[in-house]
């Protein structure tokens, strides 16, 4: 089943405690990318990845970290996490960026609390 | 930066009732999307539209990519309790540096 898988499901850690959100897609995706979701807010992207080792920060990239070493996986690190980091985090991949067929498949989302 | 303006922000409704919401912006863009979330879930895709005017059905759900390319409509026919969630809208435009934008999401509760 092609799907994008996103792990732990549910976090909760204190301030400082550095810790990584792991996501993986099995559709040979070239785009990746991470949101937080926040009430009122919306879907806010935080960083993105056009391929391999290649990637770029979206609208609110302070405070994480991402890395591309592989085309398959794209983890968010947060090295000293905060409690405004406290969200729902959707990691989401596409074919590419630009075709037609450029349509998001998100996770089922990573609730994350800083205490 | 580009934004889109997504209303209404949330919904009450009864089940059988129609449902409309849509998304407008400042800038055009070259493709929409509407996305589903189901509570505790991520959001799930809809309905694409790629065509200025293109008119889009997924069985009750209808969408419309506006003729401007400034805005799209969503359309639920005959609600069912099932349709509770957060819709999003989303717009790519093929700019260079621009990432697909969503809209903050319209609130959909309906009661039986």
């Amino acid at each position: 089943e092609a799907q994008v898988t996103q792990n732990p499901r549910y976090l909760i850690t204190v301030t400082g405690k550095k810790l990584t959100v792991t996501c993986s897609q099995n559709m040979n995706h070239e785009y990746m990318s991470w949101y937080r979701q926040d009430p009122g807010l919306g879907l806010r992207q935080i960083y993105y990845s056009m391929n391999v080792e290649v990637t770029d920060k979206g609208d609110v990239p302070e405070g994480y970290k991402v890395s591309r070493k592989e085309k398959r996986n794209f983890p968010l690190i947060l090295e000293s996490p905060s409690p405004n980091q406290t969200s729902l985090y959707f990691c989401a991949s596409s074919r590419d960026r630009w075709s037609g067929a450029n349509v998001l498949t998100f996770g089922a989302g990573s609730r994350l609390t800083v205490l | 930066g580009q934004q889109l303006n997504q209303s209404p922000q949330s919904m009450f409704i009864q089940e059988g009732e129609d449902v409309s919401m849509n998304c407008t912006s400042s800038s055009i863009f070259n493709t929409w999307l509407w996305y589903k979330q189901d509570p505790g879930e991520g959001p799930v895709l809809l309905i694409a539209l790629y065509k200025a005017g293109e008119l889009t059905s997924n069985g009750r759900l209808t969408a419309q990519f506006g003729i401007t390319r400034k805005d799209s409509f969503l359309n639920i026919s005959a609600s069912i309790p099932s349709d509770v969630g957060i819709y999003f809208c989303a717009g790519l435009s093929n700019q260079a540096g621009t990432a697909l934008i969503f809209g903050k999401g319209t609130t959909l509760s309906v009661s039986s």
